[in-house]
């Protein structure tokens, strides 16, 4: 089956710093990529639409120069948080949509910012 | 009105029993549904998807849906606590968009 993989998978930063999130497609080619945020005890809430080769699409309420998205590949999506802050601790996961519209979750990468 | 709406349990069943998870959603124009197993720390895993009116099985699973009432539900029979997670909900109103998900329901499955 299609696998997606995320790097880092865990990563501690300090207030103030940028911390850069990879997701990969590894077996399939991806035009489209999805990036959800997941506090403890919520659901998966839809950050920003990822569209290889074009701005990325943000849902209301997220902040596009806070961060900033990239999908220079159809196998590769980033995501960069900037000035952390201890708010912005929490497990952001990606998903990858295949030619054939399927999505592939990735295994998510827990942010902890002191 | 939320989006997709599940009850947050926790819903607890012996081992063996069949566990039932329902899922209502708000949007008519809703196209597919589908059921996330999700545990502690990892990334959701999909269990059911699941398209038209009527029942889907899958081994121990079985997803319903029922447009009319924007209902979604899911059945697990033979219950085991390794089910023991929490069971998302999500809904597209396209093939290809971002999935709506539900809060989630958590399951404990007592053996």
């Amino acid at each position: 089956g299609a696998v997606v993989s995320q790097h880092p998978s865990w990563v501690i930063c300090k207030s103030g710093t940028s911390v850069k999130i990879e997701c990969r497609s590894l077996d399939f080619q991806a035009t489209t990529m999805f990036w959800y945020r997941q506090f403890p005890k919520q659901s998966l809430m839809l950050m920003a639409t990822s569209n290889e080769g074009s701005k990325a699409t943000y849902e209301q309420g997220v902040e596009k120069d806070k961060f900033l998205i990239n999908h220079a590949s159809l196998t590769l999506s980033t995501l960069t948080v900037t000035s952390a802050h201890p708010e912005d601790s929490s497990f952001y996961i990606c998903s990858a949509r295949d030619l054939a519209y399927e999505q592939y979750f990735g295994p998510g990468t827990r942010l902890t910012v002191t | 009105q939320k989006e997709v709406e599940q009850n947050s349990g926790p819903l607890s069943v012996p081992e063996g029993a069949i566990a039932s998870l329902n899922c209502t959603y708000s949007d008519r124009v809703s196209q597919s549904f589908f059921w996330y197993r999700q545990y502690s720390g990892k990334s959701p895993e999909l269990i059911m998807s699941i398209y038209s009116n009527g029942d889907k099985e899958d081994g121990r699973f079985t997803a319903q849906l029922n447009k009319a009432s924007q209902y979604v539900s899911l059945l697990i029979r033979d219950s085991q606590p390794s089910d023991s997670a929490t069971y998302l909900c999500a809904v597209n109103r396209q093939a290809g968009t971002a999935l709506i998900f539900g809060k989630g329901t958590t399951l404990s499955v007592s053996s």
